[in-house]
C-alpha cells in the first residue's frame, strides 16, 4: 500500500497569504495525484487531478505540482472559505490512499 | 446537476449487518466507475471500495474484504454496499462518490455521506 504523507499538520496564516501544502508518497505515483478540500460537515471537494489538473468550477488560486513521489498544492491568496482540510489521494495503485490532512487555520 | 444521495445509515450492533444506498441522478450512470469512502469521527478518509461501470469489477480494502460488497443496478441508478459482520471500528460517514471519465481513481462529485454507527 502506498503511503502518502502530508506537511504540514496544521498550517496557520492569514487571508491574503500564500499557502503550499505538501504531499509525499512513498513511491513513485506517476502524476496520479488529487488534492480535495473538505470544511467542516462537508463531504470532500476535487481540487486538482492528475497533479495539476483543476477540477471544473475550481479558482484559479488554486494550482498543483510535483511528479513521481512530491507533491504540492499552493493557494496563491487566501480567501476566507479557503480554511479547511486539504488532503492529498493517489490513484496510482489499488487499495487508493489519501494522506492523513492538512489543516489549514486562520491565524 | 449530478446528484449523489446515500441513505440506510444508523445504529446497528456490532456482528450486524447494513445496507447503504446511494441514489445517482444528473449524469449517464452506466458510464461510471463508482467508489465508497469512509470517515471515522474526527479522523482522515479511507478508500472502502470501487466497482466498474459494468458492476463485473469490484476491490476493496483489506480492512472490509470478505465483510462488505459493493454493487449497482445501472436500471435504478443506485449504488449499493452491503456490510455484515460490522465492528465498532466500522463506525464511520460513508460516501459515495463518482469517477470523472478522466480516470477511475478521481471521485469527482460526493453524496452528502451517510453515518452508520456500530456499538452495543
Amino acid at each position: 500500500e502506498i503511503v502518502l504523507t502530508q506537511s504540514p499538520a496544521t498550517l496557520s496564516l492569514s487571508p491574503g497569504e500564500r499557502a503550499t501544502l505538501s504531499c509525499r508518497a512513498s513511491q513513485s505515483v506517476s502524476s496520479y495525484l488529487a488534492w480535495y478540500q473538505q470544511r467542516p460537515g462537508q463531504a470532500p471537494r476535487l481540487l486538482i487531478y492528475d497533479a495539476s489538473n483543476r477540477a471544473t468550477g475550481i479558482p484559479a488560486r488554486f494550482s498543483g505540482s510535483g511528479s513521481g513521489t512530491d507533491f504540492t498544492l499552493t493557494i496563491s491568496s487566501l480567501e476566507p472559505e479557503d480554511f479547511a482540510v486539504y488532503y492529498c489521494q493517489q490513484r496510482s495503485n489499488w487499495p487508493y490512499t489519501f494522506g492523513q490532512g492538512t489543516k489549514l487555520e486562520i491565524k | 446537476e449530478v446528484q449523489l444521495v446515500e441513505s440506510g445509515g444508523g445504529l446497528v450492533q456490532p456482528g450486524g449487518s447494513l445496507r447503504l444506498s446511494c441514489a445517482a441522478s444528473g449524469f449517464t450512470f452506466s458510464s461510471n466507475w463508482m467508489h465508497w469512502v469512509r470517515q471515522a469521527p474526527g479522523k482522515g478518509l479511507v478508500w472502502v471500495s470501487r466497482i466498474n461501470s459494468d458492476g463485473r469489477s469490484t476491490n476493496y480494502a483489506d480492512s472490509v474484504k470478505g465483510r462488505f460488497t459493493i454493487s449497482r443496478d445501472n436500471a435504478e441508478n443506485t449504488l449499493f454496499l452491503q456490510m455484515n459482520s460490522l465492528r465498532a471500528e466500522d463506525t464511520a460517514v460513508y460516501y459515495c462518490a463518482r469517477a470523472l471519465a478522466a480516470g477511475a481513481g478521481i471521485a469527482g462529485d460526493w453524496g452528502q455521506g451517510t453515518l452508520v454507527t456500530v456499538s452495543s
